[in-house]
């Protein structure tokens, strides 16, 4: 059973960046697709954006246009989301998601990890 | 972008209830739902994909229906485990959009 494994807690200046990992323990993402999902404190899941590492392919909300890098190394099994110019809005947990694959469109999120806490402040 | 809309968004109910909750899309995403289970602290699970396939290790209490436009999951028989947010999901088109969330509490 693979396990995405997330990086840990982070506190960041407003206008600085994060670079949060996912490491698939046991697997590899080179099947699947990988998703990236924003909750803020008491607040919905967004979905931010998500790469296809077989397409070498990206998507982002519009939301997060310009400001999100998905991406991802096949070499170690990781995947990585960096979000920049942050500001205290950006305060939540981020979640990796691993998504199975068929006739080459991602599925639902099968696989999550752990969350990673980011928090913003000067 | 495909809007979700579920409802109720506050859900009161006992155990041993049958419960059920509504997610409607702005336009037609087919069979591309899925339905996920959040408890505090910790990551979504999946329940339901495809909108009515179950996840596997799921309780078969829970199930999913609907196509098109709108959807439910029913929760037969509330186990006490099963108090949580609910969150529906379309993924079939970019940008992937979740809905509000319904939280399940005790009553």
């Amino acid at each position: 059973q693979v396990q995405l494994v997330q990086s840990g807690a982070e506190v960041k200046k407003p206008g600085s960046s994060v670079k949060v990992s996912c490491k698939a323990s046991g697997g590899t993402f080179s099947n699947y697709a990988i998703g990236w999902v924003r909750q803020a404190p008491g607040q919905g899941l967004e979905w931010m954006g998500g790469f296809i590492p077989m397409f070498d392919i990206a998507h982002y909300a519009q939301k997060f246009q310009g400001r999100v890098t998905i991406t991802a190394d096949d070499s170690t099994n990781t995947a990585y989301m960096e979000l920049s110019s942050l500001t205290s809005e950006d305060t939540a947990v981020f979640y990796c998601a691993r998504s199975g694959m068929e006739d080459a469109a991602p599925l639902h999120f099968d696989n999550w990890g752990q969350g990673t806490l980011v928090t913003v402040s000067s | 972008d495909i809007q979700m809309t579920q409802s109720p968004s506050t859900l009161s109910a006992s155990v041993g209830d049958r419960v059920t909750i509504t997610c409607r899309a702005s336009q037609t995403i087919s069979s591309w739902l899925a339905w996920y289970q959040q408890k505090p602290g910790k990551a979504p699970k999946v329940l339901i994909y495809k909108a009515s396939s179950l996840q596997s290790g799921v309780p078969s209490r829970f199930s999913g229906s609907g196509s098109g436009t709108e959807f439910t999951l029913t929760i037969n028989s509330l186990q006490p485990d099963d108090f949580a947010t609910y969150y529906c999901q379309q993924c079939n088109s970019y940008p992937w959009t979740f809905g509000q969330g319904t939280k399940v509490e005790i009553k």
